[in-house]
């Protein structure tokens, strides 16, 4: 299985805070990764797929980026309600797996 | 728009089987690839398998002998069957579309299942 480890496990920023989450893999999955938000109690949300494509009326501020093995989202500037948890996952193999996820909080 | 409705009990007995639907409305299960995913109290996701119209499925192997995922056309649904449940198998159980290159895109609202005598 193609592992996926995501840094930090957990984030507190200030509002308007640029933030990054990093997504790292255990092979070269080329840009076949996918983010995911999820709000507390609620299903996950595709935020953006195929690494750095915006799912249609996601906000401009959400971002992605990286290829191979090293992934990055970005949020230009936070705000309150991208308190969530977040997290990275793989179509490049079956099965596939999500990381671990990255919970987002208000400082 | 496209919606997506798991039903199925909430409360399964340790040893017996976890059976699961999800009913598809705005869109035909004929069209992508359908997919069952769980989340455990307080963790992360696990894809567990997805199913296609015609039969065809593939299964995560950590969980490959106990499940089994089909596809109904005719009622537009499509179902999860875990056999030999546990505690550890105490999840919110979602269905989801899978759109392969374009992810899990369309998600049902989940479905809490507790494994429990």
């Amino acid at each position: 299985d193609i592992q996926l480890t995501q840094s930090p496990s957990s984030l507190s920023a200030s509002l308007g805070d640029r933030v990054t989450i990093t997504c790292q893999a255990s092979h070269d999955i080329l840009t076949y990764l996918n983010w995911y938000q999820q709000k507390l109690g609620k299903a996950p949300k595709l935020l953006i797929h195929d690494a750095s494509e915006l799912e249609t009326g996601v906000p401009s501020r959400f971002s992605g980026g990286g290829s191979g093995t090293h992934f990055t989202l970005t949020i230009s500037s936070l705000q309150s309600e991208d308190v969530a948890t977040y997290y990275c996952q793989q179509y490049d193999r079956l099965p596939r797996t999500f990381g671990q996820g990255t919970k987002l909080e208000i400082k | 728009q496209v919606q997506l409705q798991e039903s199925g009990p909430g409360l399964v007995k340790p040893s017996e089987t976890l059976s699961l639907t999800c009913s598809v409305s705005g869109d035909s299960i004929t069209n992508n690839y359908w997919s069952w995913i769980r989340q455990p109290p307080g963790k992360g996701l696990e894809w567990i398998g997805y199913v296609y119209y015609t039969g065809s499925t593939a299964y995560n192997p950590s969980l490959k002998s106990r499940t089994s995922i089909s596809a109904d056309t005719s009622k537009n649904q499509f179902s999860l069957r875990l056999t030999s449940v546990t505690a550890a198998d105490t999840a919110v159980y979602f269905c989801a579309r899978d759109v392969g290159a374009g992810g899990f895109d369309i998600w049902g609202q989940g479905a809490m299942v507790t494994v429990s005598s």
